[in-house]
């Protein structure tokens, strides 16, 4: 079974710049998760995603970040402008549903830094 | 949300059992306890998930106390590839679960 794939692996651009990056979760899995993970830290919740609608995104700085995930599978997170502070991984994770025994399955991540 | 609380870091030796203990005082009837490890450049891998008394995979055993205040993640016979951080969540599953620093672990040869 193919596994979370993400793209870009790596990531370098200006501040103020503009940067997306891509998930293709595993395939059936609804539910989708964008996580930032700031190095020496957890990962933080930014979003997730219920097929198509969006069932949480109250740690996503909405004035810069942006998330979409059309037809319920591919999602792309977008960070305009970015800042130095948005250095960091941001990890993708899917989900078959989001009960009881069902695992997040993660992706390799996109390292960003912003200079 | 319940906050956990796990030590910030364990030292270990090849071949002994390492048990990770994680505080978790206001759960809620809802909520579970899982595990997560996560290697270096990679992204968090699931370890196991339990509500209450104790669970075992091939992988770890997961020990909850009647209370559900606290839980115990345990590794047999720990070797130098399970080196890794481990997180404790507490909440219902895959919904409103958050991250906190984790556990780094180091197993010494």
């Amino acid at each position: 079974e193919a596994g979370v794939a993400q793209s870009p692996r790596y990531k370098i651009i200006e501040k103020r710049q503009s940067v997306a990056f891509w998930c293709n979760p595993i395939s059936g899995h609804a539910t989708l998760y964008w996580y930032q993970q700031i190095l020496g830290q957890g990962p933080k919740l930014l979003i997730q995603f219920q097929n198509n609608g969006v069932v949480d995104d109250s740690q996503l700085p909405k004035d810069r970040f942006s998330a979409e995930r059309l037809k319920g599978v591919d999602s792309t997170l977008k960070i305009q402008p970015a800042k130095l502070e948005d250095s960091a991984v941001y990890l993708c994770a899917s989900s078959y549903l989001a009960g009881v025994g069902d695992t997040q399955y993660f992706g390799p991540g996109t390292r960003l830094t912003v200079l | 949300l319940a906050k956990t609380t796990q030590p910030i870091s364990m030292d270990s030796y090849e071949g002994q059992e390492v048990n990770i203990t994680c505080s978790h005082n206001n759960i809620a009837t809802n909520d579970y306890i899982t595990w997560y490890q996560q290697f270096p450049s990679q992204g968090p891998r699931f370890i196991i998930q339990g509500y209450k008394t104790k669970v075992t995979n091939e992988v770890a055993s997961l020990f909850i106390p009647a209370d559900r205040k606290s839980s115990t993640l345990s590794l047999p016979r720990v070797s130098l590839s399970d080196t890794a951080v481990y997180y404790c969540l507490v909440g219902e599953v895959n919904n409103d679960m958050r991250f906190g620093a984790g556990t780094r672990l180091t197993v010494k040869p």
